[in-house]
């Protein structure tokens, strides 16, 4: 059973307007989660994080919120460019073990 | 220049023929780890490592096997390929004293016939 969940395969916007990805979890251990992006042919890259002692995090253009009491979080991207088409991958890292869990992945897709 | 390194990037083998794929990191990070990635599973944990001659699995290590002798390097070590293997492979490193984010490899696309 997966314990990060995108539940988004893929997400199409409009140039100039927002884009909002979601993630939920159910291991409650999890204290740290991030956002990775991915073009293809390219190892992931690191986007924003978050510790889960907070419930929001902006870098630039990139939002991401945390929501503990649902177990969920969202990536918010303003406004979207067509460079920001690739696949967003949630991950979080578990505590009590030190490993990170990722989520299936959403593929954005930014309409010129 | 920053950089996890992987090698090889492509690899065809056949089932059974021992193989690795190694992994250099150059930012001297303490945390490194080997990812899975399959369609709509995401990348999967195999193994990871928090310093030298500390490893520790994650959630997909059966047939697999790690080391750590060195900070820099963590090959990852398959003693019997098979078909289910087949997939594109990453190597991450990150420290774990500054933050939790990781930085990838290029990826390795293996193939097990």
């Amino acid at each position: 059973d997966q314990q990060v969940k995108q539940n988004s395969p893929s997400l199409s916007v409009q140039e100039g307007r927002i884009s909002i990805l979601n993630c939920d979890y159910t291991n409650s251990m999890f204290d740290y989660f991030l956002w990775y992006k991915k073009y293809p042919a390219e190892g992931p890259t690191f986007l924003i994080s978050i510790s889960s002692i907070k419930d929001k995090n902006e870098d630039g253009r990139f939002t991401v919120f945390l929501n503990k009491s649902a177990k969920h979080l969202s990536l918010h991207i303003v406004p979207s460019q067509p460079g920001d088409s690739a696949v967003y991958f949630c991950a979080a890292r578990d505590n009590y073990g030190q490993n990170f869990v990722f989520g299936p992945g959403t593929r954005l897709s930014v309409l010129p | 220049e920053a950089q996890v390194t992987q090698n090889p990037r492509y690899l065809i083998t056949v089932t059974g023929k021992k193989l690795t794929v190694t992994c250099s990191q150059n930012m001297n990070h303490e945390y490194m780890s080997w990812y899975r990635q399959d369609p709509g599973l995401g990348l999967r944990q195999i193994y990871y490592s928090m310093n030298v001659e500390v490893t520790d699995k994650g959630d997909v290590p059966e047939g697999y096997k790690v080391s750590r002798k060195e900070k820099r390097n963590f090959p990852l070590i398959l003693e019997s390929p098979s078909p289910n293997q087949t997939s594109l492979y990453f190597c991450a490193s990150s420290s774990v004293t500054v933050s939790y984010e990781q930085y990838f490899g290029p990826g390795t696309r293996l193939t097990v016939t």
